[in-house]
C-alpha cells in the first residue's frame, strides 16, 4: 500500500486565491481526517469524515474553509480566500483499528 | 477539544541515555493514548499505544508508562540514539470515538547528541 497520499507537496498562493488540497486515505480505512500543524498551535483537527460523511467539523476556522469526501479514495479541503494566517502545513490522515496513518503533509504558503 | 498537555518543550540527552516526555489529560473519557513520532517533512507516524487497562507498555527500547488515577502517561526512550532525535507527539481519544479524533499534545523536539 503506497499509504495516505496527499497533493501537492508544496502550494505558494496570493492572499485571495482560492487553494484546494487533496487526499487519497489508505483502501479499507473508515476515517479520514484533516489536520492543520503550526508551530503556535501544534496540531489541530480541522475535520473528520466517517464512511464520507462528516462527523465533526468544528475544528474548521472559518466559513473560508470546506471540506469533501465525493467518495471513499478521495478528499479535498478548500480554501477560498485564502488568507497569510492560513499559512501551515496541513496534514490527512486515515484510520483504522490498528490507528492513525498520515500522509506527508502538504506546506501551504500564502503570501 | 479537550486540551493534553505535554512536557518538555524541548529535550537535549545523550546517546545512550534515557529521554522522557511527560503528558497530562483532563477529559476521563480518554481512553486511548498513542505516542507519534514526527521526523522533519514527514508526516507522524505511529510509535506505540497503551490503553487505561495497562499501567505499562514496552515496545523495544520504547516504554510507555500510564497512570489512571493522575490522568498521565509518559514516554521512556531507553538507550537513545541520534536517529531518535524527532518530534514527539502524544494524543489521547475516547473510547465513544475510538480511534478516531485524537487531541495531540504541543509536541517535544527531541535531540540526542552523539
Amino acid at each position: 500500500d503506497a499509504g495516505v497520499i496527499q497533493s501537492p507537496r508544496h502550494e505558494v498562493t496570493e492572499m485571495g486565491q482560492e487553494v484546494t488540497l487533496r487526499c487519497k486515505p489508505i483502501s479499507g480505512h473508515d476515517y479520514l481526517f484533516w489536520y492543520r500543524q503550526t508551530m503556535m498551535r501544534g496540531l489541530e483537527l480541522l475535520i473528520y469524515f466517517n464512511n464520507n460523511v462528516p462527523i465533526d467539523d468544528s475544528g474548521m476556522p472559518e466559513d473560508r474553509f470546506s471540506a469533501k469526501m465525493p467518495n471513499a479514495s478521495f478528499s479535498t479541503l478548500k480554501i477560498q480566500p485564502s488568507e497569510p494566517r492560513d499559512s501551515a502545513v496541513y496534514f490527512c490522515a486515515s484510520s483504522d483499528r490498528a490507528g492513525y496513518t498520515f500522509g506527508s503533509g502538504t506546506r501551504l504558503t500564502v503570501v | 477539544q479537550q486540551q493534553v498537555k505535554q512536557s518538555p518543550q524541548s529535550l537535549i540527552v545523550q546517546k545512550g541515555g534515557i529521554s522522557i516526555i511527560n503528558c497530562a489529560y483532563e477529559n476521563t473519557a480518554f481512553d486511548y493514548f498513542p505516542w507519534y513520532q514526527q521526523f522533519p517533512g514527514k508526516g507522524p507516524a505511529l510509535l506505540i499505544a497503551i490503553r487505561p487497562d495497562v499501567s505499562e507498555k514496552k515496545e523495544g527500547r520504547f516504554t510507555i508508562s500510564f497512570n489512571k488515577s493522575a490522568k498521565q502517561f509518559s514516554l521512556h526512550i531507553m538507550d537513545s540514539q541520534p536517529g531518535d532525535s524527532a518530534t514527539y507527539f502524544c494524543a489521547a481519544s475516547p473510547l465513544d470515538t475510538g480511534r478516531r479524533a485524537l487531541t495531540f499534545g504541543s509536541g517535544t523536539r527531541l535531540q540526542v547528541q552523539p
